[in-house]
């Protein structure tokens, strides 16, 4: 089974400083990958999304990700980090090829920017 | 406005009883799903549903039961076999695309507290 793994569960940064959020995929085949945000008791929205057509990937707020299949990784990040990016982010991986379409998360990454 | 419906935002079970989390989507879309949010466990994946009249369980689906009658609406039971059912309930849905490589939209959630 398809599964993604998010590597550190509390990332603090300083406002202005680089934010990096770091996911890892498990698959047999590149996956489908994306990158969400929930703000506290709400439901979740996309950042970006990765479909095999380029490995950069730009999203909305400034967020963006490289795919990288020699280290199975997707990675988000931004170069200044702002007050209102304070969230929690998640990395989901979809099924490929199959016909029901599980989409998987991460355990999910809290971001606390500091001022 | 399209989008997804979650009723309702809060909801309080006694022990013992079932209850029922509504989700309904006008985005015409394939597959939905239902997932649970514990802090520091990301989402979880309960059911999901392709078409109508069928799903599938995800990775958590005991003490839960689900039915699509209907391709807008994918209710989630939580029955009395739930031993610890408290947490966020988030609904989303997906259109298949070209293998699944399209987002999911979420709902924005109901937080279910037994009493």
């Amino acid at each position: 089974a398809q599964s993604v793994t998010q590597l550190g569960s509390h990332v603090s940064v300083s406002e202005g400083a680089l934010v990096l959020l770091r996911c890892n995929y498990s698959s047999s085949v590149p996956p489908y990958l994306f990158w969400y945000v929930q703000y506290p008791n709400q439901g979740l929205q996309l950042l970006l999304k990765y479909t095999s057509a380029a490995t950069l990937v730009k999203g909305i707020n400034g967020f963006e990700a490289e795919f990288k299949k020699s280290e199975t990784s997707f990675h988000l990040t931004k170069p200044s980090a702002h007050m209102s990016d304070a969230a929690e982010y998640f990395c989901a991986v979809s099924d490929v090829g199959t016909s029901y379409g599980k989409l998987t998360f991460g355990q999910g990454t809290i971001l606390t920017v500091h001022p | 406005d399209g989008g997804i419906t979650q009723s309702p935002k809060y909801l309080f079970r006694k022990e013992g009883q079932n209850v029922t989390l509504s989700c309904e989507q006008n985005l015409n879309h394939d597959a939905m799903y239902w997932y649970r949010q514990d802090p520091g466990q990301g989402l979880r994946l309960i059911y999901y549903s392709q078409i109508v009249n069928d799903f599938q369980k995800g990775d958590i689906a005991e003490g839960y039961s689900v039915s699509r009658e209907k391709k807008e609406s994918f209710p989630l039971t939580v029955t009395s076999a739930q031993k610890n059912p408290t947490a966020f309930y988030l609904c989303a849905s997906r259109l298949q695309g070209a293998g699944w490589n399209t987002e999911a939209f979420f709902g924005q959630g109901t937080r279910l507290t037994v009493v």
